[in-house]
């Protein structure tokens, strides 16, 4: 079974950093992309970012795509020796307040993603 | 970036109706490239549909997907206790991937 355990989250100043990590199981992790899409009340589901997978076929692997908000402040990676996920978030401000999800994407490329298993969301909260 | 717009907001049926949810793009999605996820109370997301017709692992038969160009539809033939939820539609033909703003499905 395919299981996405998300840990980090939390209460954060303004200008703050955190970093969310999602360790993946049950697949063979290099094999697709991964992604973080996050959820608030005020701008409902948003895709965040994206980091492809280890493409044999294309030679390439850790190709990264951002939304244009959050491609200065966020950095997405991943450590496939671990089979982890991680979203590190810098400069935060109050808008980023959301429940982020780590998700699983159906294919190895970092675009046109579809996410068929999420993590259990973790709650960033921003405020002073 | 392609807007997707849902309607209606909120939907109110009894088990045993059909639901019918709309999906409208403000351009054309490329190759069909539409997914629909149902989302309830506390949990995550869960993939129903991809390919605008293309059910996902598990999803029962009493849901279909349909549409292209700017128009989809998911349609719960008969609605089950469980279905119960909020809707989302997903376009990820171009960049950004960007989804709708949900349609929930309460009980009457």
């Amino acid at each position: 079974d395919v299981h996405l355990l998300q840990s980090g989250g939390g209460f954060i100043p303004p200008g703050g950093s955190l970093r969310l990590s999602c360790a993946a199981s049950g697949f063979t992790f290099t094999d697709y992309s991964m992604s973080w899409v996050r959820q608030s009340p005020g701008r409902g589901l948003e895709w965040v970012s994206s980091i492809s997978g280890v493409s044999s076929l294309l030679g390439t692997s850790d190709i990264t795509d951002y939304a244009d908000s959050m491609k200065d402040r966020f950095t997405i990676s991943r450590d496939n020796s671990k089979n982890t996920l991680f979203l590190q978030l810098n400069g935060l401000r109050a808008d980023d307040t959301a429940i982020y999800y780590c998700a699983k994407g159906m294919w190895v490329g970092e675009t046109h993603n579809v996410f068929d298993f999420w993590g259990q969301g973790a709650l960033v909260t921003v405020a002073s | 970036e392609i807007v997707l717009t849902q309607s209606p907001g909120t939907m109110s049926l009894s088990p045993g109706e059909r639901a019918t949810l709309s999906c409208r793009a403000s351009q054309s999605v490329s190759s069909g490239y539409v997914a629909w996820y149902q989302q309830k109370s506390g949990q995550a997301p869960r993939l129903l549909f991809y390919g605008a017709a293309t059910r996902a692992t598990g999803i029962p038969l009493r849901f279909s997907g349909s549409g292209s160009g700017t128009d989809f539809t998911l349609t719960i033939s008969r609605l089950e206790p469980e279905d119960f939820a909020v809707y989302y539609c997903q376009q990820y033909g171009s960049s950004p991937g960007t989804f709708g703003q949900g349609t929930k499905v309460e009980i009457k």
